[in-house]
């Protein structure tokens, strides 16, 4: 159980398009999911959390407008990188919060590889 | 901002050597989890310790928690080669934040 997918799982594109990446909790319902983003060689950092029904919160630094987060029901977030650019690719990851838990798990997705041409 | 500082940041090792890391970290948590990630891949969770808890096992991983050091390691015993990965550590509390990472490699 508690299975996140991630689509696409890469992902190549113009500069100045648009890229949506969609992030699914398979068989539990999470209200809150997050969004992170991974630089070769390096950790994952943070970009927003996600809560179903409202707005997102950003991190500092992250610029919302960029990164648009929609989390419109309690099994789908979905991340739209506006206008990319070739700095914006990255891996990203999400990861979902079982509802139901009050011990703070999260179980990740796969990630989707991001790279902007 | 990420909350997590692990080292060392790369280890190398001959396989059956026993490998740990280190993850410290600033502010309260409920729970610290390590991961592993291969490189270009996603995340595989490998254990969570409770901040009640000051160790745990799950096969050939020992995990150990300070909170009064707001600290914790990952021993994994009697390495092999498979085990070259990244290993994160990551707090949770209302957020979730990662730690910098150590590359281990273990050597055949």
């Amino acid at each position: 159980g508690a299975v996140v997918s991630q689509h696409p799982s890469w992902v190549i594109c113009k500069s100045g398009t648009s890229v949506k990446i969609e992030c699914r909790s398979l068989d539990f319902q999470a209200t809150t999911m997050f969004w992170y983003r991974q630089f070769p060689k390096q950790s994952l950092m943070l970009m927003a959390t996600s809560n179903e029904g409202s707005k997102a919160t950003y991190e500092q630094g992250v610029e919302k407008d960029k990164f648009l987060i929609n989390h419109a029901s309690l099994t789908l977030s979905t991340l739209t990188v506006t206008s990319a650019h070739p700095e914006d690719s990255s891996f990203y990851i999400c990861s979902a919060r079982e509802t139901a838990l009050s011990s703070y798990e999260q179980y990740f997705g796969p990630g989707t590889r991001l790279t902007v041409t | 901002s990420q909350q997590g500082e692990e080292d060392p940041q790369a280890l190398s090792i001959q396989e059956g050597e026993n490998a740990t890391m280190n993850c410290s970290y600033k502010t309260s948590i409920n729970n610290l989890q390590w991961y592993r990630q291969n490189s270009g891949r996603g995340l595989v969770h490998l254990i969570l310790i409770r901040s009640n808890e000051r160790e745990k096992h799950s096969g050939r991983l020992r995990v150990t928690l300070d909170t009064s050091k707001k600290s914790s390691s990952l021993l994994i015993t009697a390495s092999r080669a498979a085990d070259t990965a990244s290993y994160f550590c990551a707090t949770a509390g209302n957020q979730f934040y990662f730690g910098t990472g150590t590359s281990l490699t273990v050597i055949p």
